[in-house]
């Protein structure tokens, strides 16, 4: 059973336009949800994580939306470019786990064309 | 600073051959060590976490096996590889109750031949 449930499954745009990827989850137990990013044979790489106390946070060009009621977070990139294409990974984990094991959505592979 | 170690980084590997895939984690005491594999455009699996020395939890049962000789060390390993190991293995660690995200390793490319 997935756990977290992420769209869509590649993702295709324009230089300087926006990438939106979209996770939902069901667990109200998960209280942390980091987004990961892969380069092609490169392990993920942590980019941006959100608590469930704020509705949105940015970093730069990458901004994490949270709707807590809707049980929906989603990914905006902001100004996107080539060197955002990469497998961008959703995740979720409830802190009481003391096993601290995230839950990933299945990736989004982004191509952003020059 | 931590760091984590994994390798080797590329392996190819007939079938029935036995495997052993190493990861060290440095900056760092008593981590949360987990093996995940990628296969070809897909997700994240979760196969072993620990947390602990000798503490082993399996997410799926399989044909590999890990252990963790010791705190910054945890190993993957396999009697008798399969073609359906192939895949993308990686090392990552994370803090205890505390979630801060999970730090990855670089991976290992694993090709059974």
């Amino acid at each position: 059973q997935q756990q977290v449930k992420q769209s869509p499954q590649s993702l295709i745009v324009q230089k300087g336009g926006i990438s939106i990827i979209n996770c939902a989850y069901e667990n109200t137990a998960f209280d942390y949800f980091p987004w990961y990013q892969q380069f092609p044979g490169k392990g993920p790489a942590l980019l941006i994580a959100i608590r469930p106390d704020v509705s949105e946070k940015k970093e730069g060009r990458f901004t994490i939306s949270f709707n807590k009621s809707a049980k929906q977070f989603s990914l905006h990139i902001m100004d996107s470019q080539p060197g955002d294409s990469a497998t961008y990974f959703c995740a979720a984990s409830p802190t009481w786990n003391t096993g601290n094991q995230f839950y990933f959505g299945t990736g989004t592979s982004l191509t952003v064309i020059p | 600073s931590q760091t984590i170690h994994q390798w080797p980084a590329t392996l190819v590997q007939p079938v029935g051959s036995p495997l052993s895939l190493e990861c060290t984690v440095e900056g760092t005491s008593n981590p949360n060590l987990y093996w995940y594999r990628q296969a070809a455009g897909r997700g994240l699996q979760l196969l072993f976490y620990s947390v602990g020395i000798g503490q082993i939890s399996s997410e799926v049962p399989q044909n590999l096996s890990a252990s963790r000789p010791q705190d910054r060390q945890f190993i993957l390993s396999s009697k008798k590889l399969l073609l359906s190991d192939s895949g993308f293995y990686l090392c990552a660690w994370g803090r205890g109750l505390a979630n801060y995200g999970y730090t990855f390793g670089s991976g290992t490319r694993l090709t059974v031949v």
